[in-house]
């Protein structure tokens, strides 16, 4: 079965300093891997997805995550934090071992942004 | 206007009260799934719908049902045999098919049983 851990369920950035939220993952086969956001009181929103082609991918509002098959890890990364970036955010592991291919989601990390 | 559409945003029931959650889309997705989120406890599933009248359970299915009568509409019951029902509760949607198809959500109901 897949799984998908966050490390840090709470992280505090400066305003302009480097956001990393760190991801890693279980999977017996190659995975698909999602960033989503969430703001208070609001559904996800996609930020970036892993589908096996480039390891670095580019997202919106400036994030980007990089997939590393040797370390099981697809950390989110973002060279400067804004106050607007203030929210949870969830990786996320597509079950490809269910023909629903249901998405499993890590617990969350709640990013602060400090002025 | 293209979308999934949750009602209520905010709902408060007594205890021992069923309640129905509604969730709609108009993206012409085959798949539906609902979640519950704790805090600190990320999503977990609940049920989830491939096609027009087939379901499946999720993960914590009990306490809770479904239908789907409909492509569009995927209702989810909150029953008296839900211990703790108070909840985010979030509807998502995807396109039928391989696992990199993203799932897109509603803007969530958020429940609370007195």
């Amino acid at each position: 079965a897949q799984s998908v851990t966050q490390l840090g369920s709470h992280v505090s950035v400066s305003e302009g300093a480097l956001v990393l939220l760190r991801c890693n993952y279980s999977s017996s086969v190659p995975p698909y891997l999602f960033w989503y956001v969430q703001y208070p009181n609001q559904g996800l929103q996609l930020l970036l997805k892993y589908t096996s082609a480039a390891t670095l991918v580019k997202g919106i509002n400036g994030f980007e995550a990089e997939f590393k098959k040797s370390e099981t890890s697809f950390h989110l990364t973002k060279p400067s934090a804004h106050m607007r970036d203030a929210a949870e955010y969830f990786c996320a592991v597509s079950d490809l071992g269910s023909s629903a291919s249901k998405i499993i989601f890590g617990s969350g990390t709640r990013l602060s942004i400090r002025p | 206007d293209g979308g999934i559409t949750q009602s209520p945003k905010y709902l408060f029931r007594k205890e021992g009260q069923n309640v129905t959650l509604s969730c709609e889309q108009n993206l012409n997705h085959d798949a539906m799934y609902w979640y519950r989120q704790d805090p600190g406890q990320g999503l977990r599933l609940i049920y989830y719908s491939q096609i027009v009248n087939d379901f499946q359970k999720g993960d914590i299915a009990e306490g809770y049902s479904v239908s789907r009568e409909k492509k569009e509409s995927f209702p989810l019951t909150v029953t008296s045999a839900q211990k703790n029902p108070t909840a985010f509760y979030l509807c998502a949607t995807k396109t039928s098919g391989t696992g990199t198809d993203t799932q897109y959500f509603g803007p969530g109901t958020r429940l609370t049983v007195l």
